[in-house]
């Protein structure tokens, strides 16, 4: 069974940096690419990040570019998501999902919310 | 504002079936294939509909998708009270090199 925990999220203020992890389970990580998906308060789904199996490639929401870090430990079956520069408009909850061959996430974690103050 | 178009709403009554639409465009729609997800409020959201019109194994056959040129649908048949929900469509936009979703429908089941 696939299962998928993000831990990390809570609180921070406007410029500030958090990091996310989630921890994977029941298929073999490395081969699977791996994305982040938010959902802005009273808002839908918003994609923001995926990376390939091996690491060797990474993409980005252009609302993200340049302030959150994408990355893997396949050691450790876990994806991260360093965030930076944070602002208001960052506040959601962020799943983790595990993407399928066609690059669409096929399992997701309950998600964790994060908050911007200003 | 989403570059996949979906209504905000939709309705219907037990057992009738509803259809919900996703228009996009040549770099995503039309150039990809359309996924389709059912989201509780508090919950991990699920997928429903992979490449256009395939089922991952436990979604019921009550729900179907299909696509033509730049847009999709969801069809829902035999409606029941636990489909009441949101429901988003996605894509991979070769233009923004990224997925996309659409804004989302809130069926309810009147």
């Amino acid at each position: 069974e696939v299962q998928l925990l993000e831990s990390g999220g809570g609180l921070v203020q406007r410029g500030g940096s958090l990091r996310l992890s989630c921890a994977a389970s029941g298929f073999t990580f490395s081969s699977d690419a791996m994305t982040w998906v938010r959902q802005a308060p009273g808002k839908g789904l918003e994609w923001v990040s995926m990376i390939i199996g091996s690491g060797g490639a990474t993409y980005y929401a252009h609302s993200v570019k340049g302030r959150f870090t994408i990355s893997r430990d396949n050691s450790k079956n876990t994806l991260y998501l360093q965030m930076n520069s944070l602002r208001s408009e960052d506040t959601a909850v962020y799943y983790c999902a595990k993407a399928a061959s066609g690059w669409y996430p096929d399992y997701w974690g309950q998600g964790i919310l994060v908050t911007v103050s200003s | 504002q989403s570059v996949l178009t979906q209504p905000p709403s939709a309705s219907g009554t037990p057992g009738q079936r509803v259809t919900i639409s996703c228009s996009g465009s040549n770099s995503n729609i039309g150039s990809s294939t359309v996924n389709w997800y059912q989201h509780l409020p508090g919950t991990a959201p699920k997928l429903l509909i992979y490449s256009n019109t395939q089922r991952p194994s436990g979604v019921p056959d009550r729900f179907s998708g299909s696509k033509s040129g730049t847009s999709a649908s969801l069809a829902i048949s035999g409606l029941q009270s636990e489909d009441e929900a949101d429901y988003y469509c996605a894509a991979w936009d070769g233009s923004l090199n990224g997925l996309i979703f659409g804004g989302g429908t809130k069926l309810t089941v009147l």
